[in-house]
């Protein structure tokens, strides 16, 4: 069964520096693993997809990378700004559940001015 | 284009009433999908539809009805609302399966008393 772990829960960092989210999954069989952003009381948005023969996906100040093999996915976040504030969640749709996507409990970022 | 839409964007129920989730898109998805977002839970699929007259259960199925008459709308039906279905209540769509970005609506808050 496919279970994702985003750790910390929480992460609180000053205005302008580097970051990175992570997220672990347990079944390697993936089809791809995406990222997304909710902010309080919203809905999801889609960051970022990348595929599991890619082993990097950038966009803008994001970047993404994916380890199947260690069931490992980083989202890198340059220059943080105080925008960036928000929960990060990633998920991973698998080949063995049909049709469902798991998704991390996520991470509640805070980027302080 | 509006994306994906969701009404109401809040509701109180009693026990026992019924209500209808509306969920629409207008990006020609064939992909919808019903999620209950709860604190400590994550997000758990509810009902999912890979196409018109096709549903299927998700995670949490139970409580829950759906059906899919056109490519565009995906309600969610509460036949007899219980306080356990308190949660909010996301929609989200894609081109043509899980293995692709989704799209989600804004989200209904219920409240069941």
């Amino acid at each position: 069964k496919q279970e994702v772990t985003q750790i910390p829960a929480a992460l609180s960092v000053p205005e302008g520096e580097n970051l990175v989210l992570n997220c672990s999954f347990t079944d390697s069989a993936i089809y791809n693993l995406q990222w997304f952003r909710q902010d309080p009381g919203k809905g999801l948005t889609s960051l970022l997809l990348i595929q599991s023969s890619q082993r990097e996906q950038t966009s803008g100040r994001l970047n993404a990378s994916l380890d199947k093999s260690s069931g490992r996915s980083t989202l890198y976040i340059a220059a943080s700004q105080p925008g960036d504030s928000a929960t990060y969640l990633c998920a991973v749709p698998g080949y063995s559940s049909a049709s469902k996507i798991i998704f991390g409990s996520g991470t509640r970022l805070s980027i302080r001015p | 284009n509006a994306g994906v839409t969701q009404t109401p964007k809040f509701q109180v129920l009693k026990t026992g009433q019924s209500m209808t989730l509306q969920c629409a898109q207008d990006m020609n998805h064939e992909y919808m999908s019903w999620y209950r977002q709860d604190p400590g839970m994550g997000l758990r699929l509810i009902h999912y539809s890979v196409g018109a007259g096709i549903t299927d259960q998700g995670e949490v199925p139970n409580g829950y009805n759906v059906s899919r008459s056109t490519t565009e709308d995906f309600p969610l039906r509460l036949l007899s609302a219980a306080p356990s279905q308190t949660s909010v209540y996301f929609c989200a769509s894609s081109y043509s399966g899980r293995e692709e970005t989704q799209y989600f609506g804004p989200g209904t808050r219920l409240l069941v008393l």
